[in-house]
C-alpha cells in the first residue's frame, strides 16, 4: 500500500535553516501537505503543494517537490525555539474503492530547536 | 468560523467497557475523517464520512465505528475496550471536495487501564 517515510528527529539551532524531508511510494498524489503538532494539540495545516508544482514559499516555509523522485521537503527558515514541534508530511491519494481521496501520514519528525 | 471541537479531551475506560467520541466539523464541512494516533504506529485512519455515509475505511477491527448525523456531526465508538486502544482520536473536517484540506480537531486522548 501507499508509505510515507520521514526521518525521526532533526536537532538545529535557533536562527539556522531547518530542512525536513519526506518520501511517498503513491504516484497518484494530488496533494501533499504539511501539518505540525504541538505537544497535547491536534494537528494543524502549515502548507501544501499540488503535485504539478515545484516549489511553494509561504514567509519562512518552503515547499520542494521533486515528483519524480517522490520526494517533498519543507524548510523553515530563521528557525525559532517556537517552530518546536512534530511535523508530519502527508499525501492525498485516490482510494478507487471507495471513490475518495484519503491522506496517509508519515510517523513524524520531531524538530528541536537549541537556544 | 469556529474550528474542529471534540468531546471529551480526555478519557479514562477500563477494558471491555465501550467509549463513544464526538467531533463537531467546521460550519459548512460535509466531511469529517478520524484517525488514531499512537507513539508506535504514528497516524492511522479509521474511517471518513460524507453525507451522513461512510465513504472510506481503514484497516481496524469492526469493535471501531461511526456515524455521521445530519448536521454533518459524528461520532465514533470503540466497543469492548483494549489496552492497545489507549491513543488521541483526532477529527478532521473537510468542505469533502476533490483534494481539499483537512482541519484537525484537538483530539480525544483515551487511556484504557
Amino acid at each position: 500500500g501507499e508509505d510515507v517515510e520521514q526521518s525521526l528527529f532533526l536537532s538545529v539551532r535557533e536562527g539556522d535553516s531547518s530542512v525536513i524531508n519526506c518520501t511517498y511510494t503513491d504516484s497518484s498524489s494530488t496533494y501533499l501537505y504539511w501539518y505540525k503538532q504541538e505537544p497535547g494539540a491536534g494537528l494543524q495545516l502549515l502548507t501544501y503543494i499540488f503535485s504539478n508544482m515545484d516549489m511553494k514559499q509561504d514567509q519562512r516555509l518552503t515547499v520542494l517537490l521533486n515528483k519524480k523522485d517522490k520526494h517533498l521537503s519543507l524548510r523553515i527558515a530563521d528557525t525559532q525555539t517556537g517552530d518546536s514541534a512534530i511535523y508530519f508530511c502527508a499525501e492525498s491519494g485516490f482510494n478507487s474503492g471507495a471513490g475518495s481521496y484519503q491522506l496517509t501520514f508519515g510517523k513524524g519528525t520531531k524538530l528541536s530547536v537549541i537556544p | 468560523k469556529a474550528g474542529v471541537t471534540q468531546t471529551p479531551r480526555y478519557l479514562i475506560k477500563t477494558r471491555g467497557q465501550q467509549v463513544t467520541l464526538s467531533c463537531s466539523p467546521i460550519s459548512g464541512h460535509r466531511s469529517v475523517s478520524w484517525y488514531q494516533q499512537t507513539p508506535g504506529q504514528g497516524l492511522q485512519f479509521l474511517f471518513e464520512y460524507f453525507s451522513e455515509t461512510q465513504r472510506n475505511k481503514g484497516n481496524f477491527p469492526g469493535r471501531f465505528s461511526g456515524r455521521q448525523f445530519s448536521n454533518s456531526r459524528s461520532e465514533m465508538n470503540v466497543s469492548t475496550l483494549e489496552l492497545g486502544d489507549s491513543a488521541l482520536y483526532l477529527c478532521a473536517s473537510s468542505l469533502g471536495l476533490v483534494g481539499n484540506e483537512q482541519f484537525f480537531g484537538p483530539g480525544t486522548r483515551l487511556t484504557v487501564l
